[in-house]
This record gives C-alpha cells, structure tokens and sequence, in this order.
C-alpha cells in the first residue's frame, strides 16, 4: 500500500464550480503538506504549502490539514479553464530528507 | 531566467545506450533533487544532494543509475545499458525551506 492516496478522477467540472482534492496518507510522520500544479509535459508547480494542522488560504484556493485523521484537502473556488491540470498532493517528515508524492488527481474545468 | 534548467528536453535513445541528463538548479538553493515520473503516476524520489554530498538514494535506484553534482553547482544524472522500463520523464528539483521547485524535465523514450 502507498505511503499517501489520491483519487485519480478525472474529475470534469463546468466553469465557476467548486472543486474539492483529497489525499489520504499513513506516515504520521509527516507534518509539512503540498499541493502541487502540473500542466501536461511539464514539471510540477507549487500551488500551496502547510505545515501541521490547519488551514491556509491563498486566493481562490484554501488547503485544509486533519492530522487526526491523516486527510488533506484542496479547495478551488469559482474553477477556471485555466485551472484544467493534474493536481498532485505531497507530504514529507521534517527529519527526512524526500517529499512523498500522490499519483495525482486530472482536472477538467469546461467553460 | 533564474528557475530550474533541465538538458535535453527530450532524449530518444535504444536499449543499450548510456544517457547522461544535466540539471542547473535555483543558485541559492543548497539541495538538489532528482524524481522520475511515468505517465499517470506521481513523482517517484530518486536522490537528493545537500551542497556536493549526495545524501540519500531510493532503494528502487538500480545501480544502472548515477548521479553527481560537482562543487555543489549542477548536477548529472546517468543511466547505462538503458532498458525500455527507464521511460519516463525526469525531474530535477531545487528545495529550500521544504518546498521543491521542479524544472520542466528530461522526457526519456527507449527504444
């Protein structure tokens, strides 16, 4: 079984929807949390950064943190065609040097 | 352009060959990582350089695999004897702070 889980979609969404990425992960090691942008044949953009427990909103998107439950979320708000991307979650343990890396989520927004 | 710069963008080799990729990272950035990724997947850890010294390396890295980074500037990644399950894209990353900043990737395609 993999260290962090990501429901693979696609997920298809009309123009101006809310999205809502998840990730599952077991390592209760991990405290920092990322999500990360990839557009096709390209590499990986940071989107959002946690560390711990919480919430973190920055814009249209708002990354949410349940380490009790071992469950991150991503949230856009108003979803733009621009927004149509694979989204991947990412974790890491302070005390190791790697990020451990979802298969990613496929994310189509129609205008 | 001051981000992460992968070379070649592309590389098609056949089965047998030895390639060499090259990656100039954030210059400020001490760490360097290397990931791989094949098509519906997530990043996979490869290795990672702290200055000069590479740190750690995937117990999935077969010793086919070789990377250095000299005086703690750029770095190389090789493979030797290609085999047409070293298909993927590779990724360069530099790290600072616990987040990665990728480079857009070498795409391998062995023959």
């Amino acid at each position: 079984q993999k260290e962090v889980e990501q429901d693979p979609g696609p997920l298809s969404v009309p123009e101006g929807a809310i999205v809502s990425l998840n990730c599952t992960y077991s390592n209760s090691a991990f405290q920092y949390f990322m999500w990360y942008r990839q557009y096709s044949r390209k590499g990986p953009e940071l989107l959002m950064y946690t560390y711990s427990s919480g919430n973190k909103e920055d814009g249209r998107f708002t990354a949410q943190v349940d380490k009790s439950s071992k469950y991150i979320s991503l949230f856009i708000r108003d979803s733009q065609p621009s927004d149509s991307a694979t989204y991947l979650c990412a974790m890491s343990d302070p005390n190791a040097g790697k990020s451990t890396f979802g298969d990613g989520t496929t994310l189509t927004v129609k205008p | 352009d001051t981000g992460v710069s992968q070379d070649p963008r592309h590389k098609i080799t056949k089965r047998g060959q030895n390639v060499t990729f090259r990656c100039d990272p954030i210059s400020e950035h001490n760490r360097l990582y290397w990931y791989r990724q094949t098509l519906g997947q997530g990043p996979e850890f490869l290795t990672y350089f702290q200055n000069e010294a590479q740190l750690e390396k995937s117990r999935l890295l077969s010793d086919r695999f070789s990377a250095e980074r000299p005086k703690g500037s750029f770095s190389t990644l090789e493979i030797q004897r290609t085999e047409q399950g070293d298909s993927a894209m590779y990724l360069c990353a530099s790290h600072v702070g616990g987040k990665l900043f990728f480079g857009s990737g070498t795409q391998l395609s062995v023959l």
